[in-house]
């Protein structure tokens, strides 16, 4: 079974500047894809970025990025230019090889993010 | 992106009460469907697997007479929760996705927040 940590249950950070959420995940498979899900106070989950396992370049998003460390099963997010909007719950999450159970998804226990103006 | 539409957004009913809630993919099909639980604060912790045609897959621990689920076609599950207490009090969200694979992006509905008094 695949497991999700992320070790930070909360952080702020002020408006303008970047922020780095942790994840480490365990798995035993070798092909595999690891998503950053933002769930606001409306509690609407949201993909923010998507990585995947066989792909070395880390996958970027307009101010959203990661750093994708497979070896050590790492997976962390980075938003830049922190805005008001950001706040929220963020998840790590992984998700098996296509095939095997849809698209089915393990999540992290959420790290929450405050922006402060 | 696609749409997934759940419904209530919100229910109280009392102890002892069924509770029906709908899952719908408005713009393609999903012949698997999932269904979260989330308590405050915490994370989404998956339930069920739903499967059209066929019988679900329930996560241990999650006693399949209690929560009943149902993907009678492509475009709908549901779940109801039979004879309800306040413990079953929470958070419900379900996913589903065009397809398999990280290309098609695991869609989320809107959830129900269930309150039993």
């Amino acid at each position: 079974a695949q497991t999700v940590t992320q070790s930070q249950p909360e952080m702020s950070v002020q408006e303008a500047e970047t922020v780095t959420l942790s994840c480490t995940y365990d798995t035993s498979e070798s092909n595999y894809y690891l998503f950053w899900y933002k769930q606001p106070p409306s509690r609407q989950m949201i993909l923010v970025i998507r990585q995947e396992a066989y792909k070395q370049q880390n996958a970027t998003e307009n101010r959203f990025s990661v750093n994708f460390q497979k070896a050590a099963k790492s997976f962390s997010l980075k938003i830049s230019d922190s805005q008001l909007g950001d706040t929220a719950m963020y998840f790590c999450a992984f998700m098996k090889p296509p095939g095997g159970a849809g698209n089915m998804l393990t999540f992290g226990g959420g790290t929450r993010l405050m922006v402060k103006p | 992106g696609a749409v997934v539409s759940q419904h209530p957004s919100w229910v109280i009913c009392k102890s002892g009460t069924s509770v029906k809630i709908e899952c719908r993919s408005l713009d393609f099909q999903a012949t698997t469907m999932f269904w979260y639980r989330q308590f405050p604060k915490q994370s989404l912790m998956l339930m069920a697997t739903s499967n059209e045609g066929s019988k679900a897959t329930y996560e241990q621990g999650v006693e399949k007479d209690k929560f009943l689920i149902n993907h009678a076609s492509l475009t709908l599950s549901t779940l109801t929760v039979t004879s309800a207490h306040p413990e079953d009090s929470s958070f419900y969200i379900c996913s589903a996705s065009p397809g398999t694979g990280v290309n098609t992006e695991a869609f989320f509905g809107q959830g129900t927040r269930l309150t039993v008094v």
